[in-house]
């Protein structure tokens, strides 16, 4: 079966925090990564792509450790507009055509 | 920017009635997907289709289901006879090529009374 496992959250933090959160995955032959945003009843909407040699946009952070099978996602600077539920995603097959594979999602509350 | 779009936005329908979910992907992208998320859980994917055919679908997708490319830039989604169990969000998405990643509309709202 593949899965993409998540931390449960959710997190509260308070403005200005860094919060991390971590996402595995059970197949090794997965091919793509992506950290998607979701905000309540809206639509899954790509953050960032995460590459093998780990990539940085702004306030955002993603490494990937193909060997653990683990990827993670680092925010700093946490502001209000920041919550939401952070979505690991995973492409675990070799074409287009191969689905994406959710995690269950992490809930991040950003607190004046 | 381009954009998928999806219509409707909520659609509420009887048990046993058939509904059609439709979608726009964007222009130029190859492949077409369906997913969709119950309440509170997880995104999960229903269908992917390319060059006009299925390539490959969930267990979700049983008979009840099928989909359609009818022209050059609608994709839906068909339920033939809806079951409580089918309300959920459906999100339709497309992508360009390769492994890049997918852009999703912003979803029909399907409940099921």
């Amino acid at each position: 079966r593949k899965e993409v496992e998540q931390d449960p959250g959710p997190f509260n933090v308070p403005e200005g925090a860094t919060v991390a959160f971590n996402c595995t995955y059970s197949n090794s032959a997965s091919q793509s990564f992506f950290w998607y945003r979701q905000d309540c009843r809206k639509e899954p909407k790509l953050l960032m792509s995460v590459y093998s040699s780990g990539n940085e946009d702004g306030r955002f952070t993603a490494q990937l450790n193909r060997a653990s099978q683990y990827i993670s996602l680092l925010i700093r600077d946490s502001k209000l507009s920041d919550s939401a539920t952070y979505l690991c995603v995973v492409n675990m097959g070799f074409s287009g055509n191969t689905p994406l594979v959710f995690g269950k999602g992490t809930r991040l509350s950003v607190i004046a | 920017e381009p954009e998928v779009t999806q219509t409707p936005s909520h659609q509420v329908t009887q048990m046993g009635q058939e509904v059609i979910l439709r979608c726009v992907p964007i222009s130029n992208h190859l492949y077409f997907y369906w997913y969709r998320q119950i309440l509170g859980q997880k995104v999960e994917f229903l269908v992917s289709f390319y060059n006009n055919e299925i390539s490959e679908k969930s267990e979700i997708f049983d008979d009840q289901f099928s989909v359609e490319r009818p022209d050059g830039s609608n994709f839906t989604l068909k339920i033939r006879s809806t079951k409580l169990e089918d309300s959920a969000m459906y999100f339709c998405a497309s992508r360009v090529e390769g492994l890049g990643e997918q852009f999703f509309g912003p979803g029909t709202r399907l409940t099921v009374l």
